[in-house]
């Protein structure tokens, strides 16, 4: 089974600009979770979506919005970028419930210029 | 406590010695408490999800227990070997809220 993959790996934004991550979910999971890693916060919780539908959200202002396609995969999108989104954006899968176990993706390296 | 808290923040062992360390949560509302594996330019590894207080999970010489009355869960890790060196995290599965991890590092 091929694993969780994210597009881009690295990507260069300006300040002001707005950017989409895409991540592909293992076969078969329906769940979709996105996170946000930087060196000061650790790993924070954006978004999990399932069967196309939000589920759940964590703590991020609304320029953070995600959606998830019938096909599982999800987009994230960051619109009016800043400094600090600066990051590790990192997506999970799981076959359903966040107590099953999640399925990381290799992330995306977002850097604001 | 309203966050989930790891202690200790690092951890280093010499080949060989048993080690464990410990993740506090939210002992209200319990859903699931994740562990994972963490190693430096790779993603998360899944390690454990356990759900039912008094569980016991084991992963070859990894193990875990969960007490969800008093809010904790230790990992332990049995004859650490250099592999071992990562950061370990832990995270309260009602918004998957991520402990800041304890960072293993084990010296041959």
């Amino acid at each position: 089974k091929a694993g969780v993959t994210q597009t881009p790996r690295y990507l260069i934004k300006t300040r002001g600009q707005q950017v989409t991550l895409s991540c592909s979910p293992i076969s078969g999971h329906r769940s979709v979770s996105w996170y946000q890693q930087t060196p000061g916060q650790g790993l924070q919780f954006l978004f999990e979506y399932f069967s196309e539908t939000q589920r759940n959200k964590g703590n991020f202002p609304g320029r953070f919005s995600g959606r998830q396609f019938s096909n599982s995969r999800s987009e994230m999108n960051v619109s009016t970028l800043e400094l600090g989104d600066s990051a590790l954006y990192l997506c999970a899968s799981s076959s359903d419930s966040s107590s099953y176990e999640q399925y990381f993706g290799p992330g995306t390296r977002l850097t604001v210029t | 406590i309203l966050n989930v808290e790891q202690s200790p923040q690092s951890l280093h062992v010499q080949e060989g010695d048993s080690t464990n360390f410990t993740c506090s949560f939210p002992s209200s509302n319990f859903y699931a408490l994740h562990w994972y594996r963490w190693e430096t330019a790779k993603s998360p590894e899944a390690l454990f999800v356990m759900t039912l207080n008094g569980d016991e999970k084991k992963k070859g010489r990894i193990s875990a227990t969960l007490n969800t009355k008093e809010g904790y869960s230790y990992l332990y890790i049995k004859g650490s070997q250099p592999e071992d060196s990562a950061t370990y995290l832990c995270a309260f599965s009602d918004s998957m809220r991520f402990g800041a991890g304890t960072r293993l590092t084990v010296k041959p």
